[in-house]
């Protein structure tokens, strides 16, 4: 069955500290993997996604994730996050049609 | 519209009533999703559209979750007879065909008493 596990629960981060969170799938065949933010008060957006080919995907507001097809990891990073970037964060993948979510990070940002 | 329209933002229920969610996709969008996200967790499917045919419904909870979508464009959950499980951020997604993004609207706020 598809699954999504995220690590982090919550995450600390004083303003240009470093981001990396972890996400791991479970599925079979072909994935597609994304991340989605949700700003307090607002709607899930995409932040990026990974069909295939290059491994590393860069997305909005300076995030990029890595796809290690060895690891069924698609990990978010941020190399300076801002005070903005406070909210939380979902991991996503899908195989034939539905979109499966892990139980999302919730990101402070001290300033 | 300019995005995936849910009404009402906040609906608050006595235990047994019954309430209906409505959702307004993206014009053009065909596809169609429902998500339940409880307090403290990632929103979990329901049930899938493509255009007025549910193609899969293995999400719904129980029987008391029914969704529609009639003429291929807004489509309505309803909960019958609602529990205090049911309160939860209903949220719906439509998708863009070539892209396979979704767009979420800002969810509907069940709660429950």
């Amino acid at each position: 069955a598809q699954s999504v596990s995220q690590h982090n629960h919550h995450v600390i981060l004083s303003e240009a500290a470093s981001l990396e969170l972890g996400c791991n799938y479970s599925y079979g065949g072909t994935v597609n993997l994304f991340w989605y933010v949700q700003y307090p008060g607002q709607h899930l957006q995409l932040l990026l996604k990974y069909f295939s080919g290059d491994p590393l995907v860069k997305g909005i507001k300076g995030f990029e994730a890595e796809f290690i097809k060895s690891k069924f990891s698609f990990n978010l990073r941020k190399p300076s996050v801002q005070w903005s970037d406070t909210a939380e964060y979902f991991c996503a993948s899908s195989g034939f049609q539905k979109l499966v979510f892990g139980t999302g990070t919730r990101l402070l940002v001290s300033p | 519209g300019a995005g995936v329209s849910q009404s009402p933002r906040y609906k608050v229920a006595k235990r047994g009533q019954d309430v209906a969610l409505r959702c307004d996709p993206i014009s053009g969008h065909v596809s169609l999703f429902w998500y339940q996200q409880a307090l403290g967790q990632g929103p979990e499917f329901l049930t899938y559209f493509q255009n007025e045919a549910q193609l899969d419904k293995s999400g719904l909870p129980s029987d008391r979750f029914f969704a529609e979508r009639p003429e291929g464009s807004v489509s309505t959950l309803k909960i019958q007879r609602t529990q205090q499980e049911d309160s939860a951020v209903y949220l719906c997604a439509s998708r863009e065909e070539g892209t396979a993004k979704l767009f979420f609207g800002s969810g509907t706020q069940l709660s429950v008493l």
